[in-house]
């Protein structure tokens, strides 16, 4: 079965900390491993990954895939209160023309302390 | 704000019944997907819809149906309802079949209470 799972589930730190968030996967015909902030309804789009090895950056965020080792990491330098939420990791699996789904790990609640 | 609109944001119902729930996609998106988030599952796929056809079935129960209608927005059935179908229902859009960029639109959700 298809599993996606994160760690921690909680994160308490403060401010100015930098934080590392994982995620490791066991998905048939992997497609692309994705990021999401959920911060009070609706998550949003932070990263999305298919090759092993080259990070996307976003300000202060970065993430990198390793398809070999089946995980990937969402770090977070500097961070600041409005970085509290919790961070989604989801995989794309499919194959051939068929339609990939999205398989969501519970999620890493990240709270930022002043 | 993700232009994917949902309604209603907040529903209470008892077991046994029966509710609807409603998204509308972003416009020009072609793709509609239901989500379930409970506080032991995380996000659950259900559902998706491409340009009114079904496109992928998820975890989904028999007591649940969705559909797509002609000018893109979605219903999620959900009847003889049980507790345990307390959750937040996301609907998603994306422009295609497949999500190419990774990046899927939700909207607000609908948070269901069973009672």
């Amino acid at each position: 079965e298809d599993k996606v799972v994160q760690s921690p589930l909680s994160l308490v730190v403060h401010e100015g900390d930098t934080v590392t968030l994982n995620c490791s996967y066991e998905v048939t015909n992997f497609r692309s491993l994705l990021w999401y902030k959920q911060e009070k309804k609706a998550p949003t789009f932070l990263f999305m990954l298919t090759s092993s090895g080259i990070e996307k950056k976003s300000g202060r965020l970065s993430s990198i895939l390793d398809k070999k080792e089946l995980f990937s990491i969402l770090n977070i330098t500097a961070t600041q209160t409005g970085d509290s939420a919790i961070y989604l990791c989801a995989v794309e699996s499919g194959y051939g023309g068929s339609q990939g789904n999205l398989i969501f790990g519970k999620g890493t609640k990240l709270s930022v302390k002043p | 704000d993700s232009g994917v609109t949902q309604t209603p944001k907040h529903l209470i119902t008892a077991t046994g019944q029966r509710v609807t729930l409603r998204c509308s996609p972003r416009s020009g998106d072609l793709s509609v997907y239901w989500y379930q988030q409970s506080l032991d599952q995380g996000l659950q796929f259900l559902i998706q819809y491409y340009n009114g056809e079904e496109r992928a079935k998820g975890n989904i129960l028999e007591r649940f149906s969705a559909q797509q209608f002609p000018d893109l927005h979605s219903e999620l059935n959900l009847s003889s309802l049980e507790l345990g179908d307390s959750a937040l229902y996301f609907c998603a859009s994306s422009p295609r079949a497949r999500i190419n960029t990774g990046e899927l639109f939700f909207g607000e959700g609908s948070r269901l209470t069973v009672l």
